[in-house]
């Protein structure tokens, strides 16, 4: 079945120490989506690649990286991870030949700060 | 504004319907959707309906859009203990570059 995979899907990390979160899709869809999600919150996107092209937003931190090697693969790099950057992180993607332009989630990355 | 709004919580017995509600606030999103978050899992996409229609029915799915006054709903029929979960409305902005999601509803079905 097509899908998104996000490994791993706990990942536990010590304050400031780098590390980074992995999602790939068989959907060969040209859009993916990194999105943060806190306890009992919305999720909030972090920022999108569209093909190889990068969109960051606004209110994203520095903190927060991210790399598309190729159609399938993209990665989320947290460089000093803080104790508010514990959260479920998701990864979506959406094909824009799609006119609903519908996103799919992966199973998420809970990641905790010690 | 971009704000989406749900109600945060919704208890009904099983087998009755519910119906969660959203309002959102930009006339200009062309699609909106209904996501389903059961505990430490990710979002599955239930249904979407585009702006132009009023209403959209996917086996126990209803969706209902009424675009004068921002107001989506999902009723779910014959609500069962595996319905319960967090359910989120988004908008769809920019024509697919980012959805805006409410806070969610957490359904709680009780036998």
């Amino acid at each position: 079945d097509a899908m998104v995979i996000q490994n791993p899907r706990y990942q536990v990390t010590q304050f400031g120490k780098p590390v980074t979160l992995s999602c790939s899709q068989t959907l060969n869809h040209n859009v993916m989506y990194w999105y943060q999600q806190k306890s009992s919150q919305a999720p909030k996107l972090l920022f999108h690649y569209y093909d190889k092209d990068f969109n960051n937003e606004a209110d994203t931190p520095d903190n927060f990286q991210s790399r598309r090697p190729n159609t399938s693969f993209c990665f989320l790099d947290i460089r000093s991870p803080g104790l508010g950057d514990a959260a479920m992180y998701l990864c979506a993607t959406s094909s824009r030949g799609s006119s609903s332009y519908e996103q799919y989630f992966g199973p998420g990355t809970r990641l905790t700060v010690t | 504004g971009e704000d989406v709004e749900q109600s945060l919580f919704l208890s009904v017995r099983e087998g009755d319907s519910s119906v969660i509600n959203c309002t959102y606030t930009d006339s200009s999103s062309t699609y909106l959707y209904w996501y389903k978050q059961e505990p430490g899992a990710g979002l599955q996409l239930l249904t979407y309906i585009f702006s132009n229609m009023d209403m959209k029915q996917d086996q126990r799915l209803t969706v209902l859009l009424n675009k004068k006054d921002k107001h989506l709903s999902l009723r779910i029929a014959d609500t069962q203990t595996g319905d319960s979960a967090i359910y989120f409305c988004a908008e769809n902005k920019n024509q697919g570059g980012k959805l805006i999601f409410g806070q969610g509803t957490e359904l709680s079905v009780k036998p």
